[in-house]
């Protein structure tokens, strides 16, 4: 497609539940990113693939956080046990190359009850 | 660690007002500078960017000039229009050199007819 895709827009799940949140990035784009934004913040880089290989997770704040992608395009954020404190809007960005041209989809909010 | 502060909001403005919204960052090395922007119901975009000192970042009316000896990136804007209502981030680029990201807590800017 034109843009990066993130699905679902929107997701409630319960506390303790397992989700998980796809992104389809702009095709040909190598480098994929996640992010998280809370209510009033700015997004806050969770981890960075190139290709298929995490280059940097340093971000992903426990290991209930998981993301793949493994054919070097879509990729899927997993979170394990979810927390209210989970609870954001979670941001997929592309890039050709590692540049910071990125293009940004939409996000998915999750909303832990 | 590195960091990005904005000023905070929300900046009210009558249209054809001038804008400034402050940014200050603080980074070990040379990091690149950008101002990103998010409209209402759409993702983040790409508003302008600096790579290095002295340079001036520019598009749709908006400037930003990289200001190494105060450590500064001000957003400014000669006459805003109802259709820049939108929140702005600051960011800028990790020490990392793997397209990471840091960003500021958004300022919301809303013009008024």
């Amino acid at each position: 497609g034109a843009g990066v895709s993130q699905t679902p827009s929107n997701k409630v799940t319960e506390k303790g539940k397992y989700v998980e949140l796809r992104c389809d990035p702009i095709s040909g784009h190598t480098a994929l990113y996640w992010y998280r934004q809370s209510l009033g913040q700015g997004p806050e880089f969770l981890i960075y693939f190139q290709g298929t290989g995490a280059a940097d997770d340093s971000g992903l704040p426990n290991d209930r956080f998981f993301a793949v992608r493994p054919e070097g395009s879509v990729s899927t954020l997993k979170i394990q046990r979810t927390e209210r404190g989970d609870s954001a809007v979670y941001l997929c960005a592309s890039s050709l190359d590692g540049n910071y041209g990125y293009t940004f989809g939409s996000g998915t909010r999750l909303t832990v009850v | 660690g590195d960091s990005v502060t904005q000023m905070e909001g929300p900046v009210t403005l009558s249209e054809e007002a001038f804008l400034t919204i402050n940014c200050t960052y603080t980074a070990t090395g040379y990091p690149s500078l950008f101002w990103y922007v998010q409209y209402p119901g759409e993702g983040l975009q790409l508003l302008l960017k600096a790579t290095k000192a002295d340079d001036k970042g520019s598009n749709k009316g908006f400037e930003a000039t990289y200001r190494k000896e105060t450590t500064s990136f001000h957003l400014e804007k000669g006459s805003v229009q109802v259709s820049d209502s939108a929140v702005y981030f600051c960011a800028l680029s990790g020490s990392s050199n793997t397209g990471k990201l840091i960003f500021g807590q958004g300022t919301t800017l809303q013009v008024k007819p």
